[in-house]
């Protein structure tokens, strides 16, 4: 079945411990990217990748590291969560020759940083 | 001002009715327009996108773009209680792979 999927689903941490949040597609898409998603701002893009190696900062990248080492990974890496970082977090991808826009979406990632 | 503006609603119209959602944008040289579709718990689904200038028909769903006007519009026909959900409009830049997206817009379609 072709699908994004995230892990863990759920997480509960503390400020400062450092975390993961995996994302992985099976579609072979080229872009990949990372959103966050708050009440009344809707979703806010993280960081994106055009491909392996090629990641470039969206609009709130600040906290966030990402990397892209093979196509079908693209970690979320929150080296110090502080509590403003509490979200629901999606991963998403578009294959090659759509725009950008034409987004496949994981099913989400709920963060809570106390 | 926000880069893509949208009314949060809710929206209420009833069964069989039309649902038109707006959309407007900041940013003259965004190129590509999308609308998503989100329901209560779940994750964002495409559900049209639009390139140039005009209408768009897919099935019960029509998008409608107006760049002079910084505008892009979803009217949902015959409206079914399925519908029900926040519709996400979102916007990409000629120049730029980001993506932004508008707060969303509650439609409630009542039986």
């Amino acid at each position: 079945e072709a699908q994004v999927t995230q892990n863990p689903r759920y997480l509960i941490t503390v400020t400062g411990k450092k975390l993961t949040v995996t994302c992985s597609q099976n579609m072979n898409h080229e872009y990949m990217s990372w959103y966050r998603q708050d009440p009344g701002l809707g979703l806010r893009q993280i960081y994106y990748s055009m491909n392996v190696e090629v990641t470039d900062k969206g609009d709130v990248p600040e906290g966030y590291k990402v990397s892209r080492k093979e196509k079908r990974n693209f970690p979320l890496i929150l080296e110090s969560p502080s509590p403003n970082q509490t979200s629901l977090y999606f991963c998403a991808s578009t294959p090659r020759g759509s725009g950008p826009g034409e987004q496949f979406f994981g099913p989400g990632t709920r963060l809570t940083v106390l | 001002q926000k880069e893509v503006e949208q009314n949060s609603g809710p929206l209420s119209v009833p069964e069989g009715a039309i649902a038109s959602l707006n959309c407007t944008y900041s940013d003259r040289v965004s190129q590509s327009f999308f609308w998503y579709r989100q329901y209560s718990g779940k994750s964002p689904e495409l559900i049209m996108s639009i390139y140039s200038n005009g209408d768009k028909e897919d099935g019960r769903f029509t998008a409608q773009l107006n760049k002079a006007s910084q505008y892009v519009s979803l009217l949902i026909r015959d409206s079914q209680p399925s519908d029900s959900a926040t519709y996400l409009c979102a916007v990409n830049r000629r120049d730029n792979n980001d993506m932004r997206f508008g707060a969303g817009t509650r439609l409630t379609v009542k039986p």
